[in-house]
């Protein structure tokens, strides 16, 4: 069965350089969800988009943005970037069922980002 | 705000021992609860999820359960194995869709 994808799988950038992260979700999943997990940290919630809109935002800093598109894929940009922006991103993607609220969240493999 | 915690949050157990991990939720009003395990540096590996209809999971040597009067959940593992020894987290959804997750349970099994 087809997993989450996410790309790249490592990254490496210098202090206050640019890095774009891409989720590609299960197949008609429409709903993606972010985390960032900190080094020896629980991962932490940061935003998540259905159908392709903001449905709800964690403590995601003002230098990151994200969106969804039209293939359901998802973007995290994240600039000016900082030390303590190393990390683990995680996403996850799931078929909204607004009603049921029987939500499963897949997770991808996550990608691991070093800022130097 | 919901918050939770994981206790204990380290273990060091012998192998063949049946093992408890706890997961305690602020907020008792849980939906979907998951277990994942994560290995060193490595990403999430999902264990067992508990929707919101459904009180219990078993997989193989795993049993999770979910008391969503206190909410609290137990991951019970049994006949631990080296290859258990892992980092487990347990992550719920309450209100929102988002997943909080528990601060861990570092468990090493020795041989």
């Amino acid at each position: 069965a087809a997993g989450v994808i996410q790309s790249p799988r490592h990254l490496i950038k210098e202090k206050r350089e640019t890095a774009t992260l891409k989720c590609y979700p299960i197949p008609r999943h429409d709903t993606v969800y972010w985390y960032q997990q900190g080094p020896g940290q629980d991962p932490q919630f940061l935003i998540s988009f259905y159908e392709k809109m903001q449905s709800d935002k964690g403590s995601i800093p003002d230098r990151f943005s994200a969106q969804q598109f039209s293939d359901y894929h998802s973007e995290l940009n994240m600039s000016s970037l900082e030390l303590g922006d190393s990390a683990l991103y995680f996403c996850a993607s799931s078929l909204g069922d607004r009603f049921a609220n029987q939500e499963t969240q897949y997770f991808g493999p996550g990608t691991r980002l070093l800022v130097l | 705000k919901q918050e939770v915690t994981q206790i204990p949050a380290a273990l060091s157990v012998p192998e063949g021992e049946n093992l408890v991990l706890n997961c305690s939720f602020t907020d008792s009003a849980i939906y979907n609860l998951q277990w994942f395990r994560q290995d060193p540096g490595k990403g999430l590996t999902s264990l067992l999820l508990i929707q919101s209809s459904q009180r219990e999971q078993t997989s193989g040597r795993l049993n999770a359960s979910l008391d969503k009067s206190s909410g609290r959940s137990t991951l019970y593992i049994a006949a631990s194995q080296p290859g258990d020894s892992a980092t487990y987290l347990c992550a719920g959804t309450s209100g929102t869709y988002k997943y909080i997750f528990g601060t861990g349970t570092r468990l090493k099994v020795l041989a």
